[in-house]
């Protein structure tokens, strides 16, 4: 099955930094989205990318599918930015997603 | 709020007992998934569900079964529960779409098998 890769697996940021996280993907997807997991355990959806360039707030994805990678961008973060970061892609004919590991993003007053 | 709703939050249960996990989809989407989260193996698919029918199947014990009722909400059931059991279990919900597969996901069972 698809190979998914996220980079950093752990963040820590001071309130107000930016940072770019990296999903990097082993085949073409048909799908592709962006979740954050906050620290209660939801897992909120940001982004439903599988090509393109998005913009939501201080938020902002780029998926390259040519490439195999995705970037999600957070700008001028908050605490409340703090949890995990999972990227989800589907290919072939299959739409079930194959989750990376996440990125562990802790932002600090 | 997803639209995603489950029950119970929470579940804490012993080893060898039966459990029964519910989801009710948003509203006109067709599919249900389930997934398994836990801290060593991730996010793991385990079952889907398109009105009412059976169409993929991951990672799903056989210790586990599940099902979609008319009215589209799904139950996970999970029997002769083992410690390893303990998770975090999550149901999304996607539209019927032919471009793309968004999933919205509800708010999780945590289910502590003691």
């Amino acid at each position: 099955g698809i190979q998914v890769e996220q980079s950093p697996p752990d963040l820590i940021l001071q309130e107000g930094a930016n940072s770019t996280l990296r999903c990097n993907f082993s085949d073409s997807v048909n799908n592709l989205q962006w979740f954050h997991q906050n620290p209660w355990g939801q897992l909120i959806n940001l982004f439903y990318i599988p090509s393109g360039t998005k913009q939501n707030g201080r938020l902002s994805a780029t998926t390259v599918a040519t490439e195999r990678y995705s970037l999600l961008y957070i700008s001028s973060s908050q605490t409340t930015d703090s949890g995990v970061y999972f990227c989800a892609v589907a290919s072939g004919g299959s739409y079930i997603p194959t989750f990376g590991r996440g990125t562990s993003l802790i932002v600090h007053p | 709020d997803s639209g995603v709703t489950q029950t119970p939050k929470h579940l804490i249960t012993a080893t060898g007992q039966r459990v029964t996990l519910r989801c009710s989809p948003r509203s006109g989407d067709l599919s249900v998934y389930w997934y398994q989260q836990s801290l060593d193996q991730g996010l793991q698919f385990l079952i889907q569900y398109y009105n009412g029918e059976e169409r993929a199947k991951g990672n799903i014990l056989e210790r586990f079964s599940a099902q979609q009722f008319p009215d589209l909400h799904s139950e996970l059931n999970l029997s002769s529960l083992e410690l390893g059991d303990s998770a975090l279990y999550f149901c999304a919900s996607s539209p019927p779409t032919r471009r793309g597969n968004e999933q919205f996901f509800g708010p999780g069972t945590r289910l502590t098998v003691l």
